[in-house]
């Protein structure tokens, strides 16, 4: 497709539950990252991957996070026993080139996680 | 290390004012890319525009410019006449060299106001 794709729009878990986030790139992109905003504040940077091979992993809280990009399915990212602090929207954005021009992340509507 | 500071929380001016949102940033790298995000009240990122670090020619598009200065390490924005609608959150952003694979740097944001 020809714009990102995120699911759910919203998702609502209690606390200690686990939460599910999809991604579907733009057709043709490499690249697939995931931000974590919270309370429309500045943007964490999570994770990035090059088609399925993490590429960047040092934004990610790795007890309780954990992201996939598989062949021909949508990318994930879950969280394992929600917090509290883990309500956010979750961007997820992709991008093609690895050149110097044209290079551009175009984002996804993002996924509003409420953890009550 | 690298750093987006945008300086100014929040800013109101009245429709038709000229505005400027500053923002500064930090890096080592020779090469890099530079961005202006918008977020509307409805939360989705706009694409405004984006600089590569070897550019820096000024640039109008419409109400909308900017101002890019390495010398002082800044990459301001300014609208002309706002309108209402211009009303939002703006974000500055930064990548290093080798911008389609790597993570954005984003300032904590400026909210604008604009009254009638």
């Amino acid at each position: 497709g020809e714009e990102v794709a995120q699911t759910p729009k919203h998702l609502v878990r209690g606390e200690g539950q686990k939460a599910k986030l999809y991604c579907a790139p733009i057709k043709g992109h490499s690249y697939v990252f995931w931000y974590q905003q919270v309370l429309k504040n500045e943007f964490k940077f999570l994770i990035s991957f090059q088609n399925e091979n993490v590429f960047d992993e040092t934004g990610m809280p790795k007890e309780r996070f954990s992201a996939k990009c598989l062949p021909n399915s949508p990318c994930s990212l879950e969280i394992q026993a929600t917090k509290l602090e883990d309500s956010a929207v979750y961007f997820c954005a992709s991008s093609q080139s690895s050149g110097l021009t044209d290079y551009e992340q175009y984002f996804g509507p993002g996924t509003r996680l409420t953890v009550t | 290390a690298q750093k987006v500071t945008q300086a100014q929380t929040e800013i109101s001016v009245v429709e038709k004012e000229d505005v400027t949102l500053d923002c500064v940033y930090e890096t080592r790298d020779t090469t890099y890319y530079l961005f202006w995000y918008k977020q509307p009240p409805s939360g989705e990122l706009v694409f405004l525009i984006r600089r590569n670090s070897f550019d820096e020619q000024n640039e109008i598009s419409g109400r909308y410019s900017w101002n890019f200065q390495k010398s002082t390490s800044s990459f301001n924005f300014t609208i002309t006449a706002s309108q209402v609608v211009d009303s939002a959150v703006y974000f500055c952003a930064l990548t290093p060299v080798g911008g389609g694979y790597n993570k954005l740097i984003f300032g904590a944001g400026t909210r604008l106001a604009v009254h009638p």
